[in-house]
């Protein structure tokens, strides 16, 4: 089993339609991260979380750190919200920080 | 734009060869993080530097390695290249000194091995 589970691998939503992507973990972490990859292949960083929510703009994210569990929110969806939304845990080691990506959600959004 | 760099942005080699992916990261980023996207295993952490030394390593291979320099720019060394090293490969910038904060991300190389 991955340390990190999207759910889920791919979505399709209407233009106009909420959209939420989740993100499961099994590690004790000290942050998760959203990246957004778009058909290019540039990543951008959307939110670092170690605990509660954040929002910027038409995305919100969650985390629920007793549960393990994440969320990735899209209000208004919009076709130029197209990429790949990819979850990523940091855990603590004595030997050194350990980042751990999900496979990714691939979200169309159609007009 | 992240206002990380990185160069090439395409490297085409054969197997066997030697190549060097250079990575500068935004203005007064101490750190810096290597990546390899495969189609096969997705995003791989490879390695953290912060402010010249080594901060964590990850699944980096023996015939990898890199370095930061004092300027703070990095480089990622590939040798005796594989038909599987093939990747993208990104690096990111950050102000911490921890896997745990915002990173940063450059472009990418795309590297392909034939």
């Amino acid at each position: 089993k991955n340390e990190v589970e999207q759910s889920p691998q791919n979505l399709t939503a209407q233009e106009g339609e909420f959209i939420t992507i989740n993100c499961s973990y099994s590690v004790g972490i000290s942050a998760l991260h959203w990246l957004q990859q778009h058909p290019g292949g540039g990543i951008v960083s959307l939110f670092m979380l170690s605990s509660g929510k954040k929002k910027h703009g038409r995305l919100i994210a969650t985390i629920n750190i007793q549960e393990k569990h994440s969320s990735l929110h899209i209000t208004a969806s919009h076709p130029r919200d197209s990429a790949v939304y990819i979850c990523a845990v940091t855990s603590l080691k004595s030997s050194g920080d350990k980042l751990t990506f999900g496979t990714g959600t691939r979200l169309a959004v159609r007009p | 734009d992240s206002g990380v760099t990185q160069t090439p942005k395409h490297l085409i080699t054969a197997t066997g060869q030697r190549v060097t992916l250079r990575c500068s990261p935004r203005s007064g980023d101490l750190s810096v993080y290597w990546y390899q996207q495969s189609l096969d295993q997705g995003l791989q952490f490879l390695i953290h530097y912060y402010n010249g030394e080594e901060r964590a390593k990850g699944n980096i291979l023996e015939r990898f390695s890199a370095q930061q320099f004092p300027d703070l720019h990095s480089e990622l060394n590939l040798s005796s290249l594989e038909l599987g090293d093939s990747a993208l490969y990104f690096c990111a910038s950050s102000v911490s000194g921890r896997l745990a904060g915002e990173q940063f991300f450059g472009p990418g190389t795309r590297l392909t091995v034939l």
